[in-house]
Parts: structure tokens; C-alpha cells; sequence
């Protein structure tokens, strides 16, 4: 079975443009997270999808959305990109949209943003 | 109150020798705590996962010890391998807030052959 995957693997934007990120839970994963890694911090929390609906969104200024398709697939959009962005984007997908020890949340190998 | 802390930030250890990352946490809801292993290029994985009803869970060379009334935990890594080699983050969540992970700083752990 396929884990999760994300693309593009590697993005280079400049200051002002819009990006759009795309991930592909696990077959049969309902929920996906998303988070964003700066380099040499833990991941912090984005959004959480779950059947569809926003179950959860972090600290993060509106310039930040996310949606998630009948697939179950998502899409994490920024837009007004700053210096501050460039970062690592995981996302991350498990069955059920709870965080508990029978429902592993596994991560993609995420998407490498610079913002230039 | 929604921090998670890890220390230490970096750790060298011998190989043959155990591994020992600690983590504090403040907030009294939270019900699930993970410790994740991320390699160069990779995204995090799970490696071992608590509840704080447990004191200690073991898995292969892999030991969470849980202390609910100091709100701390820890991550034990037996006769540590080369192949350990990475960054260790330990997280909490608080099922009420579905899948919401609170991660520690990371711990780049290096063993030495």
C-alpha cells in the first residue's frame, strides 16, 4: 500500500505569489492534518480535515486555507507568500480524526517551500 | 499551556549505550502522547505512543516512561545503533481537539560506532 504521498517534492516561490500543495492520504484514511516544519523546530499544527469538514485550524493568519476533497485528498493554499513561510509542509493522515494510540497518524515526506 | 519541552536538544551516545530524551508538558487535558523519529528527507513516523492511564510502555528497544504527576515523559532507546541516528520528537494531543499534535523542539540524537 502507498503511504502518504505529497507534491511537489521541491517548490521555489518569490515574495507575493500564491502556492498550492497537494496530499494523498492513506487508502481508506478519512482525516488529514496538515504542518509546517521550520528547520530545526517540531512541526506546528495547521488544519485538520476529517469527512470533509475543518475540525481543527492552528495559529496561522488567513492568508492560510486548506480543503478536502470527496477523495479525501487535500490542498493547502498560502497565499501573499512571505520570507517566513519557506519551510517543510507535512501532511499527515490517519482513519478516524482523533489523536489516540489505535489511530496511528502517519506522515508524508512533505513538501520543501522557499520563499525567495 | 499548549507547549510541549524536549530536552536535550542534541545528544551523542556510544554505540551499546541507551538514549534518554526527556519531555514536559503543562496542559492536564492532554490523553495521548507519541514519539516520532524523522530521518534527513523524510517525513516524521511513529515510533511509540502512550496513554497517560500507563506508566511504561515497551516496545523492541523502545521505552516511554510516563509520570503524570510531574507531567513528564521520556523516551528510552536500548543499546542505541548507529542506524538510531536521527531526530526524536515527543507530542501530545488532547482527543477534544481531534488530531491536533503539540510537538517538542526535536532532539537530533547521533550514536557513534
Amino acid at each position: 500500500d502507498a503511504g502518504v504521498t505529497q507534491s511537489p517534492t521541491h517548490l521555489i516561490k518569490t515574495r507575493g505569489q500564491h502556492v498550492t500543495l497537494r496530499c494523498s492520504p492513506i487508502s481508506g484514511h478519512k482525516s488529514v492534518s496538515w504542518y509546517q516544519q521550520v528547520l530545526g523546530q517540531g512541526p506546528q499544527f495547521i488544519f485538520q480535515y476529517y469527512e470533509k469538514e475543518e475540525r481543527g485550524r492552528g495559529n496561522f493568519p488567513d492568508r492560510f486555507s486548506a480543503r478536502q476533497f470527496p477523495n479525501y485528498s487535500s490542498e493547502l493554499n498560502v497565499n501573499a507568500l512571505l520570507l517566513g513561510d519557506s519551510a517543510l509542509y507535512l501532511c499527515a493522515s490517519s482513519f478516524r480524526g482523533r489523536a489516540e494510540v489505535k489511530n496511528i497518524q502517519y506522515f508524508g515526506a512533505g513538501t520543501r517551500l522557499s520563499v525567495l | 499551556q499548549q507547549q510541549v519541552k524536549q530536552s536535550p536538544q542534541s545528544l551523542i551516545v556510544q554505540k551499546g549505550g541507551i538514549s534518554i530524551i526527556n519531555c514536559a508538558y503543562e496542559n492536564t487535558a492532554f490523553d495521548y502522547f507519541p514519539w516520532y523519529q524523522q530521518f534527513p528527507g523524510k517525513g516524521p513516523a511513529l515510533l511509540i505512543a502512550i496513554r497517560p492511564d500507563v506508566s511504561e510502555k515497551k516496545e523492541g528497544r523502545f521505552t516511554i516512561s510516563f509520570n503524570k504527576s510531574a507531567k513528564q515523559f521520556s523516551l528510552h532507546i536500548m543499546d542505541s545503533q548507529p542506524g538510531d541516528s536521527a531526530t526524536y520528537f515527543c507530542a501530545a494531543s488532547n482527543n477534544n481537539q481531534g488530531g491536533k499534535l503539540i510537538f517538542g523542539q526535536g532532539t537530533e540524537l547521533s550514536v557513534k560506532p
